[in-house]
């Protein structure tokens, strides 16, 4: 069945640092792609989503690129801020209506 | 904000006790869903429901039950609490309307979460 992998983390970068979150992905058929944040003790919101090879998503400065070659969807940011803080789901769905998960990057911004 | 309540967003009960959860939507979307979020696992899906009265299994879903009477509640059930059902639930809709129409962009929309504590 489809799978997402990304890396658990916990990562740590200080204020003004590059980030980058690795997520792969496994599926059958051509996927969306999306990434979810989740600031403490709130629900997921979506980040950014593509839903097609080569698309990019972006959002409050966060890119990813949906690259069917590698079946990739890492998430970048150029300068983190610590109001980023939070914990970073890469997710899939096929058909609209079958959603997979990763297992959640925590991210923790040092000023 | 897309219109999702989760009540209760907090709840201690004891082992073998049953505990209801409920999702309300304001949004007349089909599909609704249960997750479970625990650490190192991620968000695993419960049950979702395609409209009323239609249900279906998630991967995780030994021990509980759940119903859907009408568009907007849908309802999750542990029939008999065990501690291994300490976990947040979250509960969330897709952007599809009742006729399958595409609404937003396709996206699950979340609401904020209910902390399940089993003693």
């Amino acid at each position: 069945g489809d799978s997402v992998t990304q890396m658990e983390g916990p990562v740590t970068l200080s204020e003004e640092a590059f980030l980058t979150i690795n997520c792969t992905y496994t599926a059958t058929g051509y996927p969306s792609l999306f990434w979810y944040v989740q600031y403490p003790g709130e629900g997921l919101q979506l980040l950014l989503k593509a839903t097609k090879a080569d698309d990019k998503g972006s959002n409050k400065g966060f890119e990813a690129t949906y690259r069917k070659e590698t079946t990739s969807f890492h998430l970048e940011k150029g300068s983190v801020q610590v109001s980023d803080s939070a914990v970073y789901f890469c997710a899939l769905s096929s058909y609209g209506q079958n959603f997979v998960f990763g297992p959640g990057t925590r991210l923790s911004v040092l000023p | 904000d897309a219109g999702i309540t989760q009540s209760p967003r907090h709840k201690v009960t004891e082992t073998g006790t049953p505990v209801t959860l409920r999702c309300h939507q304001t949004e007349n979307h089909r599909y609704m869903y249960w997750y479970r979020q625990d650490p190192g696992h991620g968000l695993r899906l419960i049950h979702y429901s395609y409209g009323v009265k239609d249900t279906d299994k998630g991967e995780v879903s030994d021990g509980y039950s759940v119903s859907r009477s009408k568009t907007e509640d849908f309802l999750l059930t542990l029939e008999s609490a065990t501690s291994s059902q300490t976990s947040v639930y979250f509960c969330a809709i897709s952007g599809k309307g009742l006729a399958g129409e595409l609404l937003g962009t396709g996206e699950l929309f979340f609401g904020e979460g209910s902390r399940l504590t089993v003693l």
